[in-house]
C-alpha cells in the first residue's frame, strides 16, 4: 500500500464550487505539505504543517485553506474554485528528525475548474 | 530567500548516450540541494541529495550530481541513459535546519526524453 495517498485522483468542478482534496499518510511523519504543479512553473508550496497545531502559509496560499485533522491527515480546500486553480496538486510528508529533509510525495490530484 | 534555475526545459537524448541536466541556485545562506524525478502520472521521488561533505553525490538508477559552490550549480549527470529514464527532473533547494525547517524551493523542471 502507498505511504501517502490522495483523494480524489481526478476531479472536475465548476467555478464557484467548494472542493476539498484529502491527503493521508502512514509514514508516521509530523510534517505535511501541499504543492501545486503547473506546466513550466514547477512545484509551488501552498501550505505546510509541522504538527497538528502548527499550520503555515506557503508562497501561494491565497484562495486556499487547509485543515490538519490528525497527524496522518491534511486536507486542502478551495472555498470558491476559479479556473486558474486548475493544476496538479501534490501532498508530501517529511520526518521531524533524522531524514527530515527528504519529502515523500503522494500520487497527485488532477483538478480541473471549468 | 533562495531560488533555483533549471536552464533547459526539455532535453532529448538517444539511449546509451550521456546526459547532463543543469541546475543553478541562489541563496544568501548555506543550502541543501536535491534532485527529484517524476515519472509519467506519478508523484515525485528523491533521486539524490547533497547536504555536506563530498561534492560528488550518487543517487539511484546510476545518476550522480556535483555540487559546485563557486558556480552555485548542482548539475545532474548519467553516463548512459536508458529509455526508462524518460521523466521530468526537478532540482530543489532547502535552507535546512535554520529558518524554516525543510521547505523546498523547486526549479521549473527539465523533461528528459530518451529516444531509441
Amino acid at each position: 500500500d502507498a505511504d501517502v495517498t490522495q483523494t480524489p485522483r481526478n476531479r472536475i468542478t465548476k467555478t464557484g464550487k467548494r472542493i476539498m482534496l484529502e491527503c493521508s499518510q502512514t509514514k508516521g511523519h509530523d510534517r505535511m505539505y501541499w504543492y501545486r504543479q503547473d506546466p513550466g512553473l514547477g512545484l509551488r508550496l501552498i501550505y505546510y504543517s509541522f504538527d497538528v497545531k502548527d499550520i503555515n502559509k506557503g508562497e501561494i496560499s491565497d484562495g486556499y485553506s487547509v485543515s490538519r485533522q490528525a497527524q496522518a491527515k491534511f486536507s486542502l480546500s478551495l472555498e470558491s474554485a476559479i479556473p486558474n486553480q486548475t493544476a496538479l496538486y501534490f501532498c508530501a510528508t517529511s520526518d521531524a528528525g533524522g531524514d527530515f529533509y527528504e519529502q515523500y510525495f503522494g500520487p497527485g490530484t488532477r483538478l480541473t475548474v471549468t | 530567500a533562495q531560488s533555483v534555475t533549471q536552464l533547459d526545459s526539455q532535453v532529448p537524448v538517444f539511449e546509451e548516450a550521456p546526459v547532463e541536466l543543469r541546475c543553478n541556485y541562489s541563496s544568501s545562506v548555506s543550502v541543501y540541494l536535491f534532485w527529484y524525478v517524476q515519472y509519467p502520472n506519478q508523484g515525485l521521488q528523491l533521486l539524490l541529495k547533497y547536504l555536506s561533505g563530498s561534492t560528488l553525490v550518487k543517487g539511484i538508477n546510476g545518476f550522480e550530481a556535483e555540487f559546485n559552490k563557486s558556480q552555485t550549480s548542482f548539475h545532474l549527470r548519467k553516463p548512459s541513459v536508458h529509455i526508462s529514464d524518460t521523466a521530468e527532473y526537478f532540482c530543489a533547494v532547502s535552507r535546512g535546519l535554520t529558518g524554516g525547517g525543510n521547505k523546498l524551493t523547486f526549479g521549473t523542471g527539465t523533461q528528459l526524453k530518451v529516444e531509441l
